[in-house]
């Protein structure tokens, strides 16, 4: 157990649809980062926040979108869902800024039919 | 753009069949190269960080190694539970790109 917190696991939705994902980080930890993993594309970085601030980001689409709050919880909101953003959605957190060092939550799985 | 490429995509081991994972990146200028290990449905979890060639890291029944253009994982008489998805990553010293870039992995099965 990593003790990175991500609910739901599994998530089915249609097309058109917003969803959130929320994780909740290892005691302590104060940056999060969220990641997408697909068969065809392996995982992929879309943004990092530390201490509240965004940090970093990746190829995240404009439909997606994300904050930390003040109890450092994160969450992912994906909006206008596509078949194409089916994936696995991995959180993680460390807790410093720029480490390689990462512990991740077990995922949630959205599937858009 | 950092570029992790890993081979073999897939291996199949005997327990107790020794073998390497090779990971291959370009990165102008690697501040660290990270070994994860994924099992089915599991998030990544961290093994190894290496910063500068020549390092090596232990740990059980693995090794991992890095040159100045890849990194080797070294499987020493694996055992059934080593079974996995082994994944590299690099980190940029650039302070704009210091996420991580991922290769895509190699799966790992050892059959008793």
């Amino acid at each position: 157990d990593s003790g990175v917190t991500q609910t739901p696991k599994h998530l089915i939705t249609a097309t058109g649809q917003r969803v959130t994902l929320r994780c909740s980080p290892r005691s302590g930890d104060l940056s999060v980062y969220w990641y997408q993993q697909s068969l065809d594309q392996g995982l992929q970085f879309l943004i990092q926040y530390y201490n509240g601030e965004e940090r970093a980001k990746g190829n995240i689409l404009e439909r997606f979108s994300a904050q930390q709050f003040p109890d450092l919880h994160s969450e992912l909101n994906l909006s206008s869902l596509e078949l194409g953003d089916s994936a696995l959605y991995f959180c993680a957190s460390s807790p410093h800024e720029n480490t390689g060092e990462l512990f991740f939550g077990e995922g949630s799985r959205l599937t858009v039919l | 753009e950092d570029q992790v490429t890993q081979s073999p995509e897939a291996l199949r081991l005997q327990e107790g069949e020794s073998s390497s994972l090779n990971c291959s990146y370009t990165v102008s200028g690697l501040r660290g190269l990270f070994w994860y290990r994924q099992d089915p449905g599991k998030g990544p979890e961290f093994l190894f960080t290496l910063y500068s060639a020549g390092e090596e890291k232990e740990k059980e029944r693995l090794k991992a190694t890095l040159t100045k253009k890849e990194s080797f994982l070294h499987i020493t008489a694996p055992k059934p539970e080593d079974s996995a998805t082994y994944l590299c990553a690099v980190q940029a010293m650039d302070t704009g790109r210091r996420a991580l870039t991922f290769g895509s992995g190699t799966r790992l099965q050892v059959q008793p």
